[in-house]
C-alpha cells in the first residue's frame, strides 16, 4: 500500500537558519503530494501542495518540489522564524480519496 | 467562509461508555472525511462520505465505530463500548466534489478513555 516516510524530529534550529525536512513516498500511479502544518493547540492547515512531477508548491516562504525519480517531496525554507515552530506532516493522495500521512516532524526554532 | 467545526473539542469518558462526535463541514463541500491521530503520529484515515453516502471505510474502523451523514451536511462518529486504545484525536476534514480537491481540517475532538 501507499506510505510516506519523514525524517524524525525534533529538528531544532536557530532563527534565520535554513530548513530542510525530508519526505519520501511509496505509491503506485501518480499521487498528489502535500505538506500540512499543525501549530500548538490548532488543527492541521494546508501549507503547500503539488499535483504532478516537477511541480513546485510554495507558500509563506516554504517550498517543495515533486521529484518522481526520487519519490521525494522535501520541504525547504531559506530563513526560519520562531513562529514557524510546529509539527509538519507530509501526505499523499493517490486515489482521489483519503490522505496518507507521514509520522510528522516537529520543528523548534530558537531566537 | 467558516471553516470545519467539531464538537466537543474534548471528551473524557470511562471505558465501556458510548461517545458521539459531531463534524460540520464547510458549507459547499460534498466530501467529508474522518481521521484518527494518536500522540506523536500522523493522522490515519477512517472513513469518508460523498454527500450522504459512506463510500469507504478503513480496516481501523471496527464494528464499534459507526459514522453517519444523514442529510449530506454534518456528520457524526459514534464509538460504542469505548476502550482505552480508542484514546486519540479524531479529525474531520471536508473538500469539494472530487477527492482530488484540497482537504480542510477541523480542530479535532480529543478523546480520553479512562
Amino acid at each position: 500500500g501507499d506510505s510516506v516516510t519523514q525524517m524524525e524530529g525534533p529538528v531544532t534550529l536557530s532563527e534565520e537558519a535554513f530548513l530542510t525536512i525530508n519526505c519520501t513516498y511509496t505509491a503506485t500511479g501518480y499521487p498528489s503530494l502535500f505538506w500540512y502544518v499543525q501549530y500548538p493547540g490548532e488543527g492541521l492547515q494546508l501549507l503547500l501542495k503539488a499535483t504532478k512531477a516537477d511541480d513546485k508548491g510554495s507558500n509563506k516562504g516554504f517550498e517543495a518540489t515533486y521529484r518522481k525519480e526520487t519519490t521525494s517531496f522535501h520541504l525547504e525554507k531559506g530563513s526560519v522564524q520562531v513562529s514557524d515552530s510546529a509539527v509538519y506532516f507530509c501526505a499523499l493522495n493517490n486515489a482521489g480519496n483519503m490522505l496518507t500521512f507521514g509520522g510528522g516532524t516537529r520543528l523548534m526554532v530558537k531566537p | 467562509d467558516t471553516g470545519v467545526s467539531q464538537n466537543p473539542r474534548h471528551k473524557i469518558t470511562k471505558r465501556g461508555q458510548n461517545v458521539t462526535f459531531r463534524c460540520d463541514p464547510i458549507s459547499e463541500h460534498n466530501r467529508l472525511y474522518w481521521y484518527r491521530q494518536t500522540l506523536g503520529q500522523g493522522p490515519e484515515f477512517l472513513t469518508y462520505f460523498q454527500n450522504e453516502a459512506q463510500l469507504e471505510k478503513s480496516r481501523l474502523l471496527s464494528d464499534r465505530f459507526s459514522a453517519e451523514r444523514p442529510k449530506g451536511s454534518f456528520s457524526t462518529l459514534e464509538i460504542q463500548r469505548t476502550e482505552q486504545g480508542d484514546s486519540a484525536m479524531y479529525l474531520c476534514a471536508s473538500s469539494l466534489q472530487t477527492g482530488w480537491e484540497t482537504q480542510y481540517f477541523g480542530p479535532g475532538t480529543r478523546l480520553l478513555v479512562l
